[in-house]
């Protein structure tokens, strides 16, 4: 039972533009959500992060929103840079263990 | 330079044999956990450790073994119970079970 879904598989998007990545998520008591990125054959890498006390987490080029009461997280990229094409995964926990979504692939067009 | 190191990077065995994954830590982080991933799925937790001596099995434990002797380390034995191990194995670690963990480069296992 998926406990977190990114319903895209893949996105692709103009340099320059925005790109706008999706999760959803059934359990009410995530409280934590984290969004990694990661390259072929690579550990993922800790992009930004988001409490349930926010509704808003900004770092750089990156923002993250969190409605809760859809239980739905987005992840913004702008200005999308070619370099930010890779797989885009976000995870929740509830103090435990993380549980992560399948990926969304982005491919950033030049 | 602090960081997760996972070795090999790939590992190839025989059907029958169990196999150890290496990952090491030098973050001083309390929590570790190894994540399993196939193609078009997310990572899915297989076992992780909250403190030395301590481990829980995740959401696919069976046919996976762990030990946590170190506060450092937290191998993986992959047993020729596990039905389909061919996949890339993640290692992970973080200050605290449920805070932003740090992931390895990953092992590729093929068995054949």
């Amino acid at each position: 039972d998926q406990q977190v879904k990114q319903n895209s598989p893949s996105l692709s998007v103009q340099e320059g533009r925005i790109s706008i990545l999706n999760c959803d998520y059934t359990n009410s008591m995530f409280d934590y959500f984290l969004w990694y990125k990661k390259y072929p054959a690579e550990g993922p890498t800790f992009l930004i992060s988001i409490s349930s006390i926010k509704d808003k987490n900004e770092d750089g080029r990156f923002t993250v929103f969190l409605n809760k009461s859809a239980k739905h997280l987005s992840l913004h990229i702008v200005p999308s840079q070619p370099g930010d094409s890779a797989v885009y995964f976000c995870a929740a926990s509830a103090g435990n263990q993380f549980y992560f979504g399948t990926g969304t692939s982005l491919t950033v067009i030049p | 330079d602090g960081g997760i190191t996972q070795s090999p990077k790939y590992l190839f065995r025989k059907e029958g044999q169990n196999v150890t994954l290496s990952c090491e830590q030098n973050l001083n982080h309390d929590a570790m956990y190894w994540y399993r991933q196939d193609p078009g799925q997310g990572l899915r937790l297989i076992y992780y450790s909250q403190i030395v001596n301590d481990f829980q099995k995740g959401d696919i434990a069976e046919g996976y073994s762990v030990s946590r002797e170190k506060k450092e380390s937290f191998p993986l034995t992959v047993t020729s119970a596990q039905k389909n191990p061919t996949a890339f194995y993640l290692c992970a670690s973080s200050r605290r079970v449920g805070s932003e963990a740090f992931f390895g480069q990953g092992t590729r296992l093929t068995v054949v």
